[in-house]
């Protein structure tokens, strides 16, 4: 049974520039949350999809967007990226309201 | 505001010298209380959620107990293997997000 998985694992980009992150769910879990972890601080909520709709959203901007597919993937795109953007982004799926299980993550380098 | 803090932040200890990391918990109607590792570089393991006070669940060296205001993660007799930073999270009733600690990040000496 293959775990969360995401794509690419690393990413350099420059800023200004656009980015799209992957997302595959555990099998059998319906629901996609993403994190973005600073060096040295625990995973702070970027937002939930569920029935390919954005169901919460933490406290981050607009720049930050998502999207859910039919099979349950989903991707999250950060437009005109800045230096602070730099980051470990960690997708988790759940079939709520049971607990959430991370992927490997994609450490984004902005330069 | 819904809150988690762990202690210490960092933590040394010697093989087979059992320890216990703290987290402090302010939230509105908890949902789900859980322990999850994470080695450098990697994504959260999960190790346990708890649900309501009094419960305590465990896992090899590991135990997690919950009271009203706080969880402790206990390790026994910990193996070099066991060094990783282990992080407390909660969530609230009718809430979808997870809120995390800055985490415990313990190191096991041989």
């Amino acid at each position: 049974d293959a775990g969360v998985t995401q794509s690419p694992t690393h990413l350099i980009k420059t800023r200004g520039q656009q980015v799209t992150l992957r997302c595959s769910p555990k099998s059998g879990h319906d629901t996609v949350s993403w994190y973005q972890q600073a060096l040295g601080q625990g995973p702070q909520f970027i937002f939930q999809y569920y029935e390919e709709e954005e169901r919460q959203r933490g406290n981050f901007p607009d720049r930050f967007s998502g999207h859910q597919f039919p099979n349950y993937s989903s991707e999250l795109n950060v437009n005109a990226l800045l230096l602070g953007d730099s980051a470990l982004y960690l997708c988790a799926s759940s079939l709520p309201p049971d607990t959430q299980y991370f992927g490997p993550g994609t450490r984004l380098t902005v330069l | 505001e819904d809150q988690v803090t762990q202690s210490p932040e960092a933590l040394r200890l010697q093989e087979g010298e059992s320890s216990s990391l703290n987290c402090s918990y302010t939230v509105s109607g908890l949902r789900g209380l859980f322990w999850y590792r994470q080695d450098p570089g990697k994504g959260p393991e999960f190790l346990f959620t708890l649900y309501s006070a009094g419960e305590e669940k465990e896992k090899e060296r590991l135990k997690a107990t919950l009271t009203k205001k706080e969880s402790f993660l206990h390790i026994t007799a910990p193996k070099p293997e066991d060094s990783a930073t282990y992080l407390c999270a909660v969530q609230a009733g009718g809430d979808d997000k997870i809120i995390f600690g800055k985490g415990t990040r313990l190191h096991i000496l041989p």
